[in-house]
């Protein structure tokens, strides 16, 4: 059973970044056929995709937050994380990981969440 | 606004079955791509109900099950319970976005 577990300050300020960090036990993070996830809520809101990481270390990011967003993997932690810079209160939010089955023509579903961490901006 | 649209909310009362729409377009679900369905209970991470259009994971009651059609999706659920309530996604993939992982809207279902 996989299980991934977010980390990381839970008040951020204005303008500062964001660092989460997503633990993930049962799975190695290295095997392949999974996007490595970031997923966010903002309060009474819809899901909202931010970006995944594939274990050779490509990357996708959301247009929208491409210019401030950073996913990194270390796999001999089997760990990986989101950094968000500039943040503003618009970035408050609770932030899943989760990972993600990739079928062969890119498509996909999420097979596995975190409990979700809710990040607020505010100074 | 999502190019997958769901009704904002549905009801039913206990014993009932309900179906919640998901409607796409030519470049996602019409296109073929697979339709996936998340259970959001009030305070919880969002979990896997339905993937690949109409399949369960492990665990899943069979009340639960899911269908497409040309540009659309249901899900469906029958025996209603108050354990039901809560918010339901769809998602899919759409070629023609650059972002193509892509959420419905997503529906409160509540049990009357």
């Amino acid at each position: 059973q996989v299980q991934l577990q977010e980390s990381g300050p839970g008040l951020v300020k204005p303008s500062q970044t964001l660092s989460l960090t997503c633990t993930v036990s049962g799975g190695s993070i290295s095997s392949g056929g999974y996007y490595w996830s970031w997923i966010r809520q903002h309060p009474g809101k819809g899901l909202e995709w931010i970006g995944y990481i594939y274990y050779s270390g490509s990357t996708y990011y959301n247009p929208s937050l491409k210019s401030r967003v950073t996913i990194s993997v270390d796999t001999s932690k089997n760990q990986f994380s989101l950094k968000l810079s500039s943040v503003t209160a618009a970035d408050t939010a609770v932030y899943y990981c989760a990972r993600a089955l990739r079928y062969y023509d890119s498509s996909g579903y999420v097979d596995y969440w975190g409990q979700g961490t809710l990040v607020t901006v505010s100074s | 606004q999502s190019v997958l649209t769901q009704p904002p909310s549905v009801s039913g009362a206990p014993g009932q079955r309900v179906t919640i729409s998901c409607t796409g377009s030519s470049s996602n679900i019409g296109a073929g791509y697979d339709v996936h369905w998340y259970q959001q209970l009030p305070g919880t991470a969002p979990k896997l109900l339905i993937y690949g259009n109409s399949n369960r994971p492990s665990g899943v009651p069979d009340r639960f099950s899911g269908s497409k059609s040309g540009t659309s999706a249901s899900l469906a659920i029958t025996g209603l319970q108050a354990e039901d309530e809560a918010d339901y996604y769809c998602q899919s993939y759409d070629s023609s976005l650059s972002d193509p992982w892509v959420f419905g809207g997503g529906t409160k279902l509540t049990v009357l």
